[in-house]
């Protein structure tokens, strides 16, 4: 089955930095990557996605870039501010056919920004 | 409008009793998902509903975990005889449909700690 790998588990940097996040998935099938933020406490949050016919995408300070030949996405954030400090989560979807869009979802990444 | 709700929040239940927890989707959600999310871990796919079909049970790891979603809407997922390993934060999702098409929404989780 499919299997994502996520890096770093810890990231700290300092308010202004950029921010990276990288994930490896191992299904090639793979065609759907969503990344979630969770806050303490709370559930996580969808804050960007891709598709597998899709190369990057951007939404403000937050990008997401896909290597299908790698298997590998990356998460990134720019000009991080404190209210960026949250656990990131990478995840991988295989949709064949009638089959569902269960996520298979990386250990996640703490990330710390420091005013 | 309101968004996944699951209860109760916290539960601690001694080691073999049997407990109950509950997720109420967002309305008009065809698909619902529970995942459990260990310490450290990422979320693990536990069961998946979509419509009227059959739910997806691959991702429950024994038969002491067991769900049912009545009337298309709340669900239930329960897990019977208790083990420490049980553990964890069950996090309950819904979306729109079935599929990488549409987001998945989560819930703000049930911590269950088994003494």
């Amino acid at each position: 089955g499919e299997n994502v790998e996520q890096h770093p588990s810890t990231l700290s940097v300092q308010e202004g930095d950029s921010a990276v996040i990288k994930c490896t998935y191992s299904d090639s099938a793979s065609n759907y990557f969503p990344w979630y933020k969770q806050e303490l406490g709370k559930g996580p949050q969808l804050i960007i996605d891709i598709r597998s016919n899709v190369g990057e995408k951007k939404d403000q300070r937050i990008a997401v870039t896909l290597n299908k030949t790698a298997k590998h996405f990356s998460l990134h954030i720019t000009e991080t501010q404190p209210e960026d400090s949250a656990v990131y989560f990478c995840a991988a979807s295989i949709s064949r056919g009638g089959s569902q869009g269960n996520l298979i979802f990386g250990k996640g990444t703490k990330l710390s920004v420091k005013p | 409008g309101a968004g996944v709700s699951q209860s109760p929040s916290n539960k601690v239940t001694e080691k073999g009793k049997d407990v109950e927890l509950r997720c109420d989707p967002i309305s008009g959600h065809t698909a619902l998902y529970w995942y459990r999310q260990s310490l450290g871990q990422g979320l693990e796919f536990l069961i998946y509903f979509q419509g009227n079909s059959a739910p997806d049970k691959s991702g429950l790891p024994s038969d002491r975990f067991s769900a049912e979603r009545t009337g298309g809407s709340v669900s239930t997922l329960t897990i019977q005889r208790t083990q420490q390993e049980d553990s964890a934060v069950y996090l309950c999702a819904s979306s729109k449909g079935g599929g990488w098409t549409y987001e998945q929404y989560f819930g703000p989780g049930t911590r269950l700690t088994v003494t």
